[in-house]
């Protein structure tokens, strides 16, 4: 079956440095989609990719998907306090169900 | 805006025991999701309804996990007998419909401790 693959599992940063997490996918997705969980807290929606290639912004958070639509990534500038909490990919191969399937996240934390 | 709602937020039992966990998706959503998230994982799915249909339970450990969704709105999760192995938090997530594209609304969970 999909598998979703999250490197760092855990990441710790001085406040201000850069954060970058990687997902890989063994299968090609039709898309996928970044979730943030606070500790805790619950998994919340940060964005979704769909085309090869695609890139996104939101403010200091910048992701990617590959042109071959198989790995992604989530890169953080001068990271904050706020940044912490553990960030996931799920990617969706597409089917008729559109399964989502998570990678174990990696857990971002921020020495102040 | 519109929450999943999921109850109880604490559960703790014994093993052996029977144990079930509610969950209330956002209204109109006619896809919902029982996941389980084990400490320092990611959510792994369970069992993903549409309406009231059952679509893929694949994962779901049918000996003793049993989910239901009667009348297509809110749903229930139930494990007969609890084991050791199932403590971890139980996340119930729904989306407008099952295409890829939506995003999905997790609710608080519930954290199961079994003894």
């Amino acid at each position: 079956g999909q598998q979703v693959m999250q490197i760092p599992q855990y990441q710790h940063v001085q406040e201000g440095e850069d954060f970058t997490t990687y997902c890989n996918s063994s299968t090609t997705l039709s898309n996928i989609q970044w979730y943030k969980q606070r500790p805790g807290g619950h998994p919340v929606f940060l964005i979704q990719l769909v085309k090869s290639g695609e890139v996104k912004k939101q403010k200091r958070l910048t992701f990617q998907f590959g042109e071959a639509k198989k790995n992604s990534s989530l890169h953080i500038t001068a990271t904050q306090t706020t940044d912490v909490g553990t960030y996931f990919c799920a990617g969706s191969g597409g089917g008729s169900n559109y399964k989502l399937t998570f990678g174990k996240g990696t857990l971002l934390t921020v020495n102040p | 805006e519109a929450e999943v709602a999921q109850s109880p937020r604490y559960k703790i039992t014994e093993k052996s025991q029977a144990v079930a966990f509610w969950c209330d998706p956002i209204s109109g959503h006619a896809t919902l999701y029982w996941y389980r998230q084990i400490l320092g994982q990611g959510p792994e799915l369970l069992v993903q309804f549409q309406d009231e249909s059952v679509v893929d339970d694949s994962q779901l450990p049918k000996d003793r996990f049993s989910a239901e969704r009667l009348k297509g709105v809110d749903s229930t999760l139930k494990i007969q007998p609890a084991e050791l192995g199932d403590s971890a938090m139980y996340l119930c997530a729904s989306r407008r419909s099952r295409l890829g594209t939506e995003k999905l609304f997790f609710g608080s969970g519930t954290q199961l401790s079994v003894l």
